[in-house]
């Protein structure tokens, strides 16, 4: 059974600090891994998606890194800013069923 | 265009009623996910819709149900509620079944007193 670990579970930082959220997982047998931000009681918004052939992927501010053998992933924030203060989830899809598995997500709060 | 569309957005039942939840995908997706997400945890998988076939199921009693329209949308139907079925409940659309990037509703808050 997959399961994916998100550490740390909070982090609190000043803006304009560069920071890096966490995410492992126990079957490196993935299609693809997904990173998602949530504010409170809303819906996910896809932020990243990485195909298990590829190793990292960017858009803007963010970086996305993938190890598949050894079940890892990294989303990297540049330049944090206020904005930035989520809930970040980290998703993998397995390879033997079409479902997504996150994890509990890492609470991020960027202060002014 | 239109994301993925959710209704209601809030929800308040009574233990015992019965529960429908509908979803709207992307145009041109064909699979719908569901999920649920209790507070402080990641979403749980429910079911998982493909071309109006079901693809899978999560760890959920029987009491859960879901079914895929002609056009794609989908229902999620709950029977017999109970308080711990108080969560949001989360519904992901995507062109395929596999491998293509998930996209999410707002999800609808239902609240079982």
């Amino acid at each position: 059974k997959q399961e994916v670990t998100q550490i740390p579970a909070a982090l609190s930082v000043p803006e304009g600090e560069n920071l890096v959220l966490n995410c492992s997982f126990t079957d490196s047998a993935i299609y693809n891994l997904q990173w998602f931000r949530q504010d409170p009681g809303k819906g996910l918004t896809s932020l990243l998606l990485i195909q298990s052939s590829q190793r990292e992927q960017t858009s803007g501010r963010l970086n996305a890194s993938l190890d598949k053998s050894s079940g890892r992933s990294t989303l990297y924030i540049a330049a944090s800013q206020p904005g930035d203060s989520a809930t970040y989830l980290c998703a993998v899809r397995g390879s033997g069923y079409s479902t997504l598995t996150f994890g509990k997500g890492t609470m991020l709060l960027v202060s002014p | 265009d239109a994301g993925v569309t959710q209704s209601p957005t809030h929800l308040i039942k009574t233990r015992g009623q019965h529960v429908t939840l509908r979803c709207s995908p992307i145009s041109g997706h064909k699979s719908v996910s569901w999920y649920q997400q209790v507070l402080g945890q990641g979403p749980q998988f429910i079911f998982q819709y493909y071309e109006k076939e079901e693809r899978g199921r999560g760890n959920f009693p029987d009491r859960f149900s879901a079914r895929q329209f002609p056009n794609y949308s989908s229902e999620l139907n709950v029977n017999a509620l109970l308080l711990g079925d108080s969560a949001l409940y989360l519904c992901a659309s995507s062109l395929f079944d596999r491998a293509t990037e998930a996209f999410f509703g707002q999800g609808t808050r239902l609240t079982v007193v």
